[in-house]
């Protein structure tokens, strides 16, 4: 079945320790890729996405996400948090030939000092 | 600025009655979206509209409601049919086409009592 995973629900990390989300589609063509984030009761802000062309895409606040058709991810990095950071974060896929956006179920960041 | 206004914020209601979620965009985007965010699931759509006085059902239809009389507007509306209607609601907005990504509202909490 087509789907957006996210494997991980909830990730603690201290402050200043890199960080790898994780993300994997299932779909038969590379559909687009995003990252969103949403703070506690709170809309959701676009990090990151990727249609084509160079593979690591860098986004804001420090994140950056890497494509890899091979393992059909998209998982999202930063290499120091802050506790800022702490949020949930959504990965997203616009199916080919669709106009919809359908989404992971999230990962909750824990940030300690 | 430009961006999407959901209103309330919170909103209280009694089983039973019919209640309408509002969200207003002045990004002249021509589609719009509704999804309803419940903890471990993720964000599901309900309704989006690609075009005025258009509109077409996403994956949880069931139980709602939506108009498109303009391009800027977009309400829901949470019937009694809807069987678990407590849960939070956000509206979106993107471009024609959605691949450029998609502009949330800060969302609607929606409490049944």
């Amino acid at each position: 079945a087509q789907s957006v995973t996210q494997p991980d629900i909830h990730i603690t990390v201290s402050e200043g320790a890199s960080l790898e989300l994780r993300c994997n589609y299932s779909y038969g063509a590379t559909p687009y890729l995003f990252w969103y984030v949403q703070s506690p009761g709170q809309g959701l802000q676009l990090l990151l996405k990727y249609f084509s062309g160079d593979t690591l895409v860098q986004g804001i606040k420090g994140f950056e996400a890497e494509f890899k058709r091979s393992q059909s991810s998209f998982n999202l990095r930063k290499p120091s948090v802050h506790w800022s950071d702490a949020a949930e974060y959504f990965c997203a896929v616009v199916p080919y030939n669709t106009d919809k956006l359908i989404f992971g179920t999230g990962t909750r960041l824990q940030v300690f000092p | 600025d430009g961006g999407i206004t959901q209103s309330p914020k919170y909103l209280f209601r009694k089983e039973g009655q019919n209640v309408t979620l509002s969200c207003e965009q002045n990004l002249n985007h021509d589609a719009m979206y509704w999804y309803r965010q419940d903890p471990g699931q993720g964000l599901r759509l309900i309704y989006y509209s690609q075009i005025v006085n258009d509109f077409q059902k996403g994956d949880i239809a069931e139980g709602y409601s939506v108009s498109r009389e303009k391009k800027e507007s977009f309400p829901l509306t949470v019937t009694s049919a809807q069987k678990n209607p407590t849960a939070f609601y956000l509206c979106a907005s993107s471009p024609w086409g959605g691949a450029s990504g998609y502009t949330f509202g800060s969302g609607t909490r929606l409490t049944v009592v």
